[in-house]
């Protein structure tokens, strides 16, 4: 069936450290992929998304990268702030028409 | 903007009480959808609606029911709440096909007691 794999949490990392958020996801066909982040009390906003193989996704400094070959979409920021720190999901529209499949989220905390 | 927004923001209720959640978009979307999120769980869809009056069943429907009369309002039913279903509800919309993304609204956490 159609799956998001995305690592485990809770990460911690200091301002301007280098971040990477790995997710892999299983599907039939291609599907669209998505970072999705959630801010403390808040519900889920769109980071970026991707929708065909070697597509970037990119926004506020986060990258991500369809790869079809690797079945991966994991996020990048190259310098974290303290505002960054929030849950970040990872998701994929394989084998719906409607529906989104979600990792299970990690926490990202930024210290000062 | 597409603007999705949830009644409550804080809801605390009884064990056995009738519960109501209620979701508005304003950007016309056919599709709805209700999730619950728990620590460790991530996002579980319940229900979702792809036009109005239509409905089917997320990955754990089971004590909750929908209703969607207008487009623009897809609501949450919790039959007779209970403690296990203290957790935080979202609701999101969508256009269909395409790339299925989704907006989401602020959440309702609600508590059981």
């Amino acid at each position: 069936g159609n799956s998001v794999t995305q690592m485990e949490g809770p990460v911690t990392l200091s301002e301007e450290a280098f971040l990477t958020i790995n997710c892999t996801y299983t599907a039939t066909g291609y599907p669209s992929l998505f970072w999705y982040v959630q801010y403390p009390g808040e519900g889920l906003q769109l980071l970026l998304k991707a929708t065909k193989a070697d597509d970037k996704g990119s926004n506020k400094g986060f990258e991500a990268t369809y790869r079809k070959e690797t079945t991966s979409f994991h996020l990048e920021k190259g310098s974290v702030q303290v505002s960054d720190s929030a849950v970040y999901f990872c998701a994929q529209s394989g084998g719906s028409n409607y529906k989104l499949t979600f990792g299970k989220g990690t926490l990202l905390t930024v210290n000062p | 903007d597409v603007k999705v927004t949830q009644s409550s923001r804080y809801l605390v209720k009884r064990t056995g009480e009738k519960v109501f959640l209620e979701c508005v978009q304003d950007m016309d979307h056919e599709n709805m959808f209700w999730y619950r999120q728990d620590p460790g769980l991530g996002l579980r869809l319940i229900y979702f609606s792809y036009d109005v009056k239509m409905k089917e069943k997320g990955d754990i429907p089971e004590g909750y029911s929908v209703s969607r009369e207008k487009k623009e309002r897809f609501s949450l039913i919790l039959e007779s709440a209970s403690t296990n279903q203290t957790s935080m509800y979202l609701c999101a919309s969508s256009f269909p096909g395409g790339v299925n993304e989704q907006f989401f609204g602020p959440g309702t956490r609600l508590t059981v007691l």
